[in-house]
């Protein structure tokens, strides 16, 4: 069980095109999700926080107009990078919390989508 | 601002000998919790500790919390290949958002 799936796990656009990347918790209900990025051989960096039904808050420094958090159901996010740019390359990683665990501190991690900018 | 400072940075070591991992922060967490990440996948969780002082311990891995909650070491024994990979401390604040440690890259050489 707690399975997070993400789609699609690798992407190649160009620079000033839309990524769509998706979210899902295949097995239970996330309240909340989690979208991070991370830069090849450097650590998982906190984005924002998405919560099912409100507006997603974003970490200092994220733009919250160029990376669009949607999470329309109990199962799905969805991150948007818009207007793509070169340095926008990086490896995004979204985490589910079940809704009804209790666990403040449980996430389950997705695979990843690798997103190449050219 | 990194939160979490983790050292070693990269650690290679022969097979069978020990070595231990540490994270340090300034900061107080409610929880912490550490993963292991393999290339192009996300992280998978080991462990997580609450307790200041806790220590659990997962076969040849043992992992400890600080007295203060400020910070954990992950000590492994007897390491195999099959441990290489990228090790993560991640902190719990009290909005339960996770904040991770810049990395701990492990190599075991056969």
């Amino acid at each position: 069980g707690a399975v997070v799936s993400q789609h699609p796990s690798w992407v190649i656009c160009k620079s000033g095109t839309s990524v769509k990347i998706e979210c899902r918790s295949l097995d239970f209900q996330a309240t909340t999700m989690f979208w991070y990025r991370q830069f090849p051989k450097q650590s998982l960096m906190l984005m924002a926080t998405s919560n099912e039904g409100s507006k997603a808050t974003y970490e200092q420094g994220v733009e919250k107009d160029k990376f669009l958090i949607n999470h329309a159901s109990l199962t799905l996010s969805t991150l948007t990078v818009t207007s793509a740019h070169p340095e926008d390359s990086s490896f995004y990683i979204c985490s589910a919390r079940p809704g009804t665990s209790g666990r403040m501190d449980e996430q389950y991690f997705g695979p990843g989508t690798r997103l190449t900018v050219t | 601002t990194q939160l979490l400072e983790q050292s070693p940075q990269f650690l290679s070591i022969q097979e069978g000998e020990n070595l231990t991992v540490y994270c340090n922060s300034s900061s107080v967490f409610s929880s912490l919790q550490w993963y292991r990440q393999e290339p192009g996948e996300g992280p998978v969780l080991l462990v997580t500790v609450v307790t200041g002082g806790e220590v659990k311990k997962l076969k040849r891995l043992t992992f400890q919390f600080g007295d203060a909650r400020k910070d954990s070491s992950l000590h492994i024994t007897a390491a195999q290949p099959g441990d290489t990979g990228l090790y993560l401390c991640a902190g719990a604040n009290n909005f339960n958002k996770f904040y991770f440690g810049s990395g701990t890259k492990l190599n075991v050489k056969p």
